[in-house]
């Protein structure tokens, strides 16, 4: 199994550009989410899923929006990229909502100059 | 949100001493994960705490849950090189998963 799979791994984007993170899992997991990681921050939840067709937000969602059309695809838009989103994004997933253990992709490096 | 507080941020140790690390809450938890983070990598899932009192021990790391739950530990025994990273701890509330900001390990051989 890949597990869950991020692309790109790092990008580097101008100030007002958007761009699409892609993120996929094949074990079927119902629950997907994002993180972005700063310096001291820890992980802070983006965006979530708990299924095909269902979104919300999570603690910092401003600039980023995400769709969910099948159980394996989660993608991340940023949709006008500012150097405040010079971060490293993780997609996640989990069995279900119920506090099951997340499974994290690789993460991709984004720098906005 | 739900808050979360770990300390330390940060950590150096010599090879073969211990290391804790701690995450607090104002609220009663339902559960706390932790995982690790090594440098470079992503976050892996440890173990997940549900009980009141609760101890779990994986090799040389133990996990507590705090008797009003509202607390937790993690406690390595005798770091070695391999132990180094971040450590964060995380709990599930609502359908949203809340870290704390992480402990880094440094361990010097």
């Amino acid at each position: 199994n890949a597990g869950v799979t991020q692309t790109p791994k790092f990008q580097v984007l101008k100030t007002g550009q958007s761009m699409t993170l892609q993120c996929a899992q094949d074990m079927n997991h119902e629950y997907m989410s994002w993180y972005r990681q700063d310096p001291g921050m820890g992980l802070r939840l983006i965006h979530y899923s708990v299924g095909a067709g269902i979104t919300d937000q999570g603690e910092v969602p401003n600039g980023y929006n995400v769709s969910r059309s099948t159980t394996e695809d989660f993608p991340l838009r940023l949709l006008s990229a500012a150097p405040s989103q010079t971060s490293v994004y993780f997609c996640a997933s989990s069995y279900s909502q119920n506090n099951s253990p997340l499974h994290f992709g690789n993460g991709t490096r984004l720098t906005v100059t | 949100g739900q808050q979360v507080m770990q300390i330390p941020q940060y950590q150096h140790v010599q090879e073969g001493e211990d290391f804790t690390t701690y995450c607090n809450s104002s609220t009663t938890l339902s559960n706390i994960q932790w995982y690790k983070q090594r440098p470079g990598g992503h976050p892996v899932f440890l173990i997940q705490l549900v009980k009141s009192g609760e101890v779990k021990k994986q090799k040389r790391l133990t996990f507590q849950f705090g008797e009003a739950k509202k607390n937790s530990s993690l406690h390595i025994t005798a770091t070695q090189t391999t132990d180094v990273g971040t450590y964060f701890c995380a709990v599930y509330n609502f359908n949203k998963f809340y870290f704390g900001s992480g402990t880094k390990l440094n361990v010097k051989p």
